[in-house]
C-alpha cells in the first residue's frame, strides 16, 4: 500500500536559518504529492503541490521538487521566520490506486517546527 | 468569500451520547471527507462523498456515520459505539477535474471533541 515517510521533529531552528523537512513515499502508482501546513489549533492549509515528476511546487517562500527516482518530496526554504512555527505534513494522492479517483490522501505523521527569533 | 466551515470549534460529550459534527462549502465542490487527527499523528480517513447521496468508509469508519443530502453539507455523527472520540476532526473538500478524478483537498478549521 501506500505510505509517507517524514523526519521526525521536533525541528527547532533560528529566524533566517535554512530548513529542509525529509519527505519519502511509498506509492504503487503515479502520486501527486503535496505539503500541507497547520499552525496551532487549526485545520491543514495547502501550500504546495506536484503532480508529476521532476515538477517543482512552490509558495511562500517554500519549495519541495518531486523526485521519482528517489521517492522523495523535501520541503525547503532558505530563511525561515517565526511566523513558519508549525507542523507540516507530507501526503500522496495516488489516482491509480484509488480506482481513477483521488478519493484518498495518506499522510505522513507530521513535522513540528518551531522557529526561535 | 468561499470556504469550509466547521461548528462548533470545540465539543464536549459525556460517555455514551451521540454527538453531530457541521462540515458546510460553499465551494461547489462535488467530493467532501472526513479525516481524524491524534497527537503526534498523521491523520485518518473516516467517511469520504464523492457525489450527493453517495459516501463511502474510509479507514476508521467503525463508530461514525454520516450523511449528504446536500452537495454542501456533510454532517459526522460519533457515536457511542465509538470507543476512543476525543480527537480533533477535521472536514475537507475537493473539485472533480474534468477527467471525473478528485483535485486538490482543501480543509476546514476542525473541531475538537472531548470526552467527558
Amino acid at each position: 500500500g501506500n505510505s509517507v515517510t517524514q523526519m521526525e521533529g521536533p525541528v527547532t531552528l533560528s529566524e533566517e536559518a535554512f530548513l529542509t523537512i525529509n519527505c519519502t513515499y511509498t506509492a504503487t502508482g503515479y502520486p501527486s504529492l503535496f505539503w500541507y501546513v497547520q499552525y496551532p489549533g487549526e485545520g491543514l492549509q495547502l501550500l504546495l503541490k506536484a503532480t508529476k515528476a521532476d515538477d517543482k511546487g512552490s509558495n511562500k517562500g517554500f519549495e519541495a521538487t518531486y523526485r521519482k527516482e528517489t521517492t522523495s518530496f523535501h520541503l525547503e526554504k532558505g530563511s525561515v521566520q517565526v511566523s513558519d512555527s508549525a507542523v507540516y505534513f507530507c501526503a500522496l494522492s495516488d489516482l491509480r490506486t484509488s480506482g481513477g479517483s483521488n478519493y484518498k490522501l495518506t499522510f505522513g505523521k507530521g513535522t513540528l517546527l518551531t522557529v526561535n527569533p | 468569500d468561499g470556504g469550509i466551515t466547521q461548528s462548533p470549534k470545540y465539543l464536549f460529550r459525556k460517555e455514551g451520547q451521540n454527538v453531530t459534527l457541521s462540515c458546510e462549502q460553499n465551494l461547489n465542490h462535488d467530493a467532501m471527507y472526513w479525516y481524524r487527527q491524534d497527537p503526534g499523528q498523521g491523520l485518518r480517513l473516516i467517511y469520504y462523498s464523492q457525489i450527493v447521496n453517495d459516501f463511502q468508509k474510509g479507514d476508521i469508519a467503525e463508530g461514525y456515520s454520516v450523511s449528504r443530502e446536500k452537495k454542501e453539507s456533510f454532517p459526522l455523527t460519533v457515536t457511542s459505539a465509538q470507543k476512543n472520540p476525543t480527537a480533533f476532526y477535521l472536514c475537507a473538500s475537493s473539485p472533480h477535474t474534468a477527467s471525473g478524478s478528485t483535485d486538490t483537498q482543501y480543509f476546514g478549521p476542525g473541531t475538537r471533541l472531548t470526552v467527558l
